[in-house]
């Protein structure tokens, strides 16, 4: 099956500064990619998703990037803010005609006002 | 508004009972699913259902059962075969696109 592989586990940055979140997938066949944030105590709530026909796409300060070659995927959020400190988690499907997800293991983001 | 509704959203057991967690929505959504989620380990799927009356085991069905007898909902209950069932569990839904709207979750504590 399916298996994603999300980093860094936890990462602070101070506020204004970029994030990065970087995950890796391992079904080539894969090809929709969503990021989840999910805030303390709540459901997680798509933020963004990419297809596998295209490169990167942006909505506003955040923006994913994909790398079918290399089977990886990232997301950037610009000009960080306190309310951007959540747990973020990146998702794949599991092949070509399946839209049942795989999610990494989740990320820690911690924006320092 | 439409969305997801699980309940409740804090439940205690003890051990050797069975719970139900409820789920519905009103987005007319043919898919639901059930996620277990624990410390650092991510969502990990338990069932999901694509149509009414149907429904299939995920990554960790062993020692829950689910019901879809009706298209807006979808409870799952946890039995005591569940070795170890205190977790955040979280129910969602989409159109079958990979989508998925969560709702607020329910976490179980095992006294």
């Amino acid at each position: 099956g399916e298996n994603v592989e999300q980093h860094p586990s936890t990462l602070s940055v101070q506020e204004g500064d970029s994030a990065v979140i970087k995950c890796t997938y391992s079904d080539s066949a894969s090809n929709y990619f969503p990021w989840y944030k999910q805030e303390l105590g709540k459901g997680p709530q798509l933020i963004i998703d990419i297809r596998s026909n295209v490169g990167e796409k942006k909505d506003q300060r955040i923006a994913v990037t994909l790398n079918k070659t290399a089977k990886h995927f990232s997301l950037h959020i610009t000009e960080t803010q306190p309310e951007d400190s959540a747990v973020y988690f990146c998702a794949a499907t599991l092949g070509a005609g399946s839209y049942q997800l795989t999610f990494g293991k989740g990320t820690k983001l911690s924006v320092i006002p | 508004d439409g969305g997801i509704t699980q309940s409740p959203k804090y439940l205690f057991r003890k051990e050797g009972q069975n719970v139900t967690l409820s789920c519905e929505q009103n987005l007319n959504h043919d898919a639901m699913y059930w996620y277990r989620q624990d410390p650092g380990q991510g969502l990990r799927l338990i069932y999901y259902s694509q149509i009414v009356n149907d429904f299939q085991k995920g990554d960790i069905a062993e020692g829950y059962s689910v019901s879809r007898e009706k298209k807006e909902s979808f409870p799952l209950t946890v039995t005591s075969a569940q070795k170890n069932p205190t977790a955040f569990y979280l129910c969602a839904s989409d159109w079958g696109t990979g989508e998925l709207f969560f709702g607020e979750g329910s976490r179980l504590t095992v006294l």
